[in-house]
């Protein structure tokens, strides 16, 4: 199956800084998310980007589909953007596989 | 987006009873859904894959006898923890979706 490696598994930013969170797959993909999860565990979902770039205020992403590689870029990062990243992928039909994720801490 | 919602939200329940967790697409139709779990500081494991009409698909290491998913509709899947340990505690969660998946809120098990 699939493998999905995320780097760097921590992260510790001051606020105002930006940031660049990466993941790697093992195989193409045909579906691809970062997702954001709360203290209660609930998976927020911030980007669905097989391919190309997409922003959403001061998050953005880009998938090099070819490459097998995705981006979060997160800008000007407050400290309501601490928590755990996520990125997972999936070939059709089959169910998402999820990378270790990235433990962002942001401090005031 | 769609809308996939998971019930309960957090339960506690005594070793050796069985627990039901249900995952519910409230606006969409799910021919399959997909079970994950989480434990503390990790990563969501696939657990199953969940088939309307059909036996699950379990993953390696998945006991199926442990963990019983039913499918019965085209918007509904259960997941029933039987007999459960204080090991069996952890963070289930549902998802469903053709491309984009969406997930359920979670369901926090924990068996003392």
């Amino acid at each position: 199956g699939i493998q999905v490696e995320q780097s760097p598994p921590d992260l510790i930013l001051q606020e105002g800084a930006n940031s660049t969170l990466r993941c790697n797959f093992s195989d193409s993909v045909n579906n691809l998310q970062w997702f954001h999860q709360n203290p209660w565990g609930q998976l927020i979902n911030l980007f669905y980007i097989p391919s190309g770039t997409k922003q959403n205020g001061r998050l953005s992403a880009t998938t090099v589909a070819t490459e097998r590689y995705s981006l979060l870029y997160i800008s000007s990062s407050q400290t309501t953007d601490s928590g755990v990243y996520f990125c997972a992928g999936s070939q059709a039909g089959t169910a998402l596989i999820f990378g270790k994720g990235t433990t962002l801490s942001v401090s005031s | 987006g769609a809308v996939v919602s998971q019930h309960p939200s957090w339960v506690i329940c005594k070793s050796g009873t069985s627990v039901k967790i249900e995952c519910r697409s409230l606006d969409f139709q799910a021919t399959t859904m997909f079970w994950y779990r989480q434990f503390p500081k990790q990563s969501l494991m696939l657990m199953a894959t969940s088939n309307e009409g059909s036996k699950a698909t379990y993953e390696q290491g998945v006991e199926k006898d442990k963990f019983l998913i039913n499918h019965a509709s085209l918007t509904l899947s259960t997941l029933t923890v039987t007999s459960a340990h204080p090991e069996d505690s952890s963070f289930y969660i549902c998802s469903a979706g053709q491309g984009q998946a969406f997930f359920g809120q979670g369901t926090r098990l924990t068996v003392v």
